[in-house]
């Protein structure tokens, strides 16, 4: 059982465009959203996160947006950049910092 | 700053054998965890520790086993390898006040 589902698997997006990307979670329990970007070779690396008291985080040209109703999250990022191309994992945690990974997305920032 | 170490990079074991993979962090961390990460599947949890001594398992445990002798090594095993078990591991350690976790390089294992 999945319990956090991520989409799309894989995204091409013009470069200075926006990249969306969804994931939903089943686990009320959860209570930190992280989001991990990761290169080719190398381990993952935080992103931008959230906690659900809030609904929007912004750093930058990242931005998280949580439904804590929905049980979903999402990650946008303006004026994409080829510099963005990478694979993004949404992920949820909680007790003990257990954090559970979605399946990830491709990202590609067409120049 | 060397963060979280993980060795070997590489291996190639045949199936049967036996082997373990050695995470080791300089940032005090109390909380370890074990990844693997298979095409498709993004990171499966397969074990965890919260502290020294401690261990728990996580999404994936089976075929694994994993020590906390110390508080900066977090130690996987696989006593006998499987080709299931080809995959990339990934160690991180975490701070307990922010909850983000910092990765290794990964350790990419083939069994044959």
């Amino acid at each position: 059982q999945q319990q956090v589902k991520q989409s799309p698997q894989s995204l091409i997006v013009q470069k200075g465009g926006i990249s969306i990307i969804n994931c939903a979670y089943e686990n009320t329990a959860f209570d930190y959203f992280p989001w991990y970007q990761q290169f080719p070779g190398k381990g993952p690396a935080l992103l931008i996160a959230i906690r659900p008291d809030v609904s929007e985080k912004k750093e930058g040209r990242f931005t998280i947006s949580f439904n804590k109703s929905a049980k979903q999250f999402s990650l946008h990022i303006m004026d994409s950049q080829p510099g963005d191309s990478a694979t993004n994992f949404c992920a949820a945690s909680g007790e003990g910092f257990k954090t559970i990974f979605g399946a990830g997305t491709r990202l590609f920032v067409k120049a | 700053n060397a963060g979280v170490t993980q060795t070997p990079k590489f291996r190639v074991l045949k199936t049967g054998q036996s082997m373990t993979l050695l995470c080791a962090q300089d940032m005090n961390h109390e909380y370890m965890y074990w990844y693997r990460q298979d095409p498709g599947m993004g990171l499966r949890l397969i074990h965890y520790s919260v502290g020294e001594g401690t261990t728990a398992k996580g999404e994936v445990p089976d075929g694994y086993n994993v020590s906390r002798l110390k508080k900066q090594n977090f130690l996987l095993g696989l006593e006998s390898a499987a080709p299931s078990q080809t995959s990339v591991y990934f160690c991180a350690s975490i701070t307990d006040y922010t909850g983000e976790l910092f990765f290794g390089e990964g350790s990419r294992l083939t069994v044959l």
